[in-house]
């Protein structure tokens, strides 16, 4: 059974920092592009960054590009996403998905819960 | 103001028939693989059309996917007070090299 488990979400100051972390199983982990999706309170979906099965390739939204980093460890079977400068408007739900491919093609057959992140003072 | 252009909400009786359009650019729909989500209240959103027209295992054929060009298509027929929901549509885009997410298109079934 795919499961992906995140953790590493809560309460941090403007400016601040945090790690956000997804615990994969049940698949090939390293087979497969992996993404962090988020969702503001009452918004819709939005696409954050992806990683290639290797780790060789990242990819970020241009809201978060220069302050977040994208990383795996195909070892631990384990996706992060690193957090920096965070501004109030990074507020949401963080989840990790699941391609279906090992391309980058939005189809997202396995999420995560969801980790709540809250920039606020 | 997302990429991708979806109607902000679609309704109709029980048993009818709902399409949801989303409309993009060459960029992004007009050569690549379209996906569609279902997200209920308060749940991670599910996967219902991947490549297009593809349903994972577990989908009913209730749902269906189609594309045209630059645009895409969820169609829902029987519709089912459970498929009361929020649905959007994703893809890569190649010009950006970002994934980008419809709008969201609310689901009422009257």
């Amino acid at each position: 059974e795919v499961q992906l488990v995140e953790s590493g979400g809560g309460l941090v100051q403007p400016g601040g920092s945090l790690r956000l972390s997804c615990a994969a199983s049940g698949f090939t982990f390293n087979s497969y592009v992996m993404s962090w999706v988020r969702q503001a309170p009452g918004k819709g979906l939005e696409w954050v960054s992806a990683i290639s099965g290797s780790g060789g390739s990242t990819y970020y939204a241009e809201s978060v590009k220069g302050r977040f980093t994208i990383s795996r460890d195909n070892s631990q079977n384990t996706l992060y996403l690193q957090m920096n400068s965070l501004r109030a408007e990074d507020t949401a739900v963080y989840y990790c998905a699941k391609d279906h491919s090992s391309n980058c093609e939005l189809g997202f057959d396995y999420w995560g819960q969801g980790t709540l992140v809250t920039v606020s003072s | 103001q997302s990429v991708l252009t979806q109607p902000p909400s679609v309704s109709a009786a029980p048993g009818q028939k709902v399409t949801i359009s989303c409309s993009g650019s060459s960029s992004n729909i007009g050569n690549n693989y379209v996906s569609w989500y279902q997200q209920l209240p308060g749940t991670a959103p599910k996967l219902l059309i991947y490549d297009n027209n593809k349903r994972p295992s577990g989908i009913p054929d209730r749902f269906s996917g189609s594309k045209s060009g630059t645009s895409a298509t969820l169609a829902i027929t029987g519709l089912l007070t459970g498929d009361e929901a929020d649905y959007y549509c994703g893809t890569w885009d190649s010009s950006l090299s970002a994934g980008v997410f419809g709008s969201g298109t609310k689901v009422t079934v009257l």
